[in-house]
């Protein structure tokens, strides 16, 4: 199993509308999880940390389910600008390794 | 005044030549690492080095040599350059372990693209 897996996409969703990505991970021992964003031959920037309660950032809302071993972002009010891929992040406390998800895609139409 | 900055941004360069790609950060922090994006967009983790010291070194052919000369800097040496080697190279930075015992964000460079003709 990879240790971290996501959808690729693309997700093509009309402007305005909510969309939501899961990630799931492998190892229970994971600390932090975050969304990291990239855009389209750029490097990744950190859109958001996920905590065990759950946080919500304007449009973004980031859930963490450490039974399931899963983390989700969602969007609402789907903007243009919002096009990218988001990369689901997870990190090891043990040696700091960073481990990437392959992202999700998402086009928001106009 | 960039954070984390890797040059060149592009480089072309024929098989079998050896070639550095170069990363300093000026955020002050322990950690940095090399991440390899291929074609298909995947980021994998190659090499972390904490305070100039090798942390974590992924399956990658040793043809690919990490330097740390101080902890600001962490470059990137790559003997007999492979097709297959074609890539986006990025550096990242980070803290470390934060005090609270959680991993922080990571700022990344703004990539080199390598083309091995």
């Amino acid at each position: 199993r990879k240790e971290v897996e996501q959808d690729p996409g693309p997700f093509n969703v009309p402007e305005g509308a909510t969309v939501a990505f899961n990630c799931t991970y492998s190892n229970s021992a994971s600390q932090s999880f975050f969304w990291y964003r990239q855009d389209c031959r750029k490097e990744p920037k950190l859109l958001m940390s996920v905590y065990s309660s759950g946080n919500e950032d304007g449009r973004f809302t980031a859930q963490l389910n450490r039974a399931s071993q899963y983390i989700s972002l969602l969007i609402r009010d789907s903007k243009l600008s919002d096009s990218a891929t988001y990369l689901c992040v997870v990190t090891l406390n043990r040696d700091d390794k960073i481990i990437f998800g392959k992202g999700t895609r998402l086009h928001i139409l106009p | 005044d960039t954070a984390v900055s890797q040059t060149p941004k592009y480089l072309v360069t024929q098989m079998g030549n050896d070639k550095s790609i170069k990363c300093e950060q000026n955020l002050g922090h322990d950690t940095m690492y090399w991440y390899k994006q291929d074609s298909k967009k995947f980021l994998k983790i190659m090499f972390s080095y904490n305070n100039k010291e090798l942390i974590i070194n992924e399956t990658v052919p040793n043809r690919f040599s990490p330097k740390s000369p101080d902890k600001a800097h962490l470059n990137l040496h790559i003997n007999s350059l492979e097709l297959g080697d074609s890539a986006v190279y990025f550096c990242a930075s980070s803290p470390g372990t934060g005090s609270e015992g959680f991993n922080t964000e990571a700022f990344f460079g703004q990539g080199t693209r390598l083309t091995v003709v």
